[in-house]
């Protein structure tokens, strides 16, 4: 079947690095994605990676992509206050729909 | 540019009672699709609609109903709410039907008594 699944909560210090992870079970899902809500708004998409990709960078945001063990996960480097957010990650599989994870509420104190 | 507008952004229903939550987009995107987002089950398709005349079942379509007569305009109609339908809902859509970047709207909360 289709599932997403990342952990409910992250908490990390201003200036640190943090890793929000994700797997799924789809293994011929085409793209994934991670989108980042923040507070009484809606879901924004903070970037994607090809199922041919093993990694992509943008800023301070990397994409790992691990395809045999159906894992993903995303490094925001240098996080700050305003990184402060839900984080969600999503599949796009070959049954055309967009599958959400459960989402990662991502703490960063000062 | 507007973008994906919903409305009402809060409501407040009794069992039993019917309304439609609205969604307009005016980016002339042909998808358009409906999620629920509950705490700690993230967001559940609803329905979607592929273009004007099209619409489809997603993950979690019972209680719920939508027509597209234009392609701009998808809304959600809940026939006899019930509290389980209390939660926050989102319109969303996109260029075309594949691996396009979703637009959402800012949410409906609905909470159903």
């Amino acid at each position: 079947g289709e599932d997403v699944e990342q952990s409910l909560f992250l908490s990390v210090r201003e200036g640190d690095s943090s890793v929000i992870n994700c797997t799924y079970t789809d293994s011929s899902s085409t793209y994934l994605y991670w989108y980042k809500q923040e507070p009484g708004a809606g879901l924004q998409l903070l970037t994607y990676i090809f199922s041919n990709m093993d990694m992509k960078q943008d800023q301070r945001l990397t994409v790992l992509l691990n395809k045999k063990d159906k894992h993903l996960s995303l490094r925001i480097a240098d996080t700050q206050t305003g990184d402060s957010a839900i984080y969600f990650c999503a599949e796009f599989n070959q049954g055309g729909k967009l599958i959400f994870g459960q989402g990662t509420e991502l703490s960063v104190k000062p | 540019n507007a973008g994906v507008t919903q409305t009402p952004k809060f409501q407040v229903l009794k069992t039993g009672q019917s309304m439609t939550l609205q969604c307009a987009q005016d980016m002339n995107h042909e998808y358009m699709s409906w999620y629920r987002q509950d705490p700690g089950m993230g967001l559940r398709l609803i329905h979607y609609s592929v273009g004007a005349g099209i619409t489809d079942q997603g993950e979690v379509p019972n209680g719920y109903n939508v027509s597209r007569s234009t392609t701009e305009d998808f809304p959600l109609r809940l026939l006899s709410a019930a509290p389980s339908q209390t939660s926050v809902y989102f319109c969303a859509s996109s260029y075309g039907t594949g691996n396009e970047k979703l637009f959402f709207g800012s949410g409906t909360q609905l909470s159903v008594l």
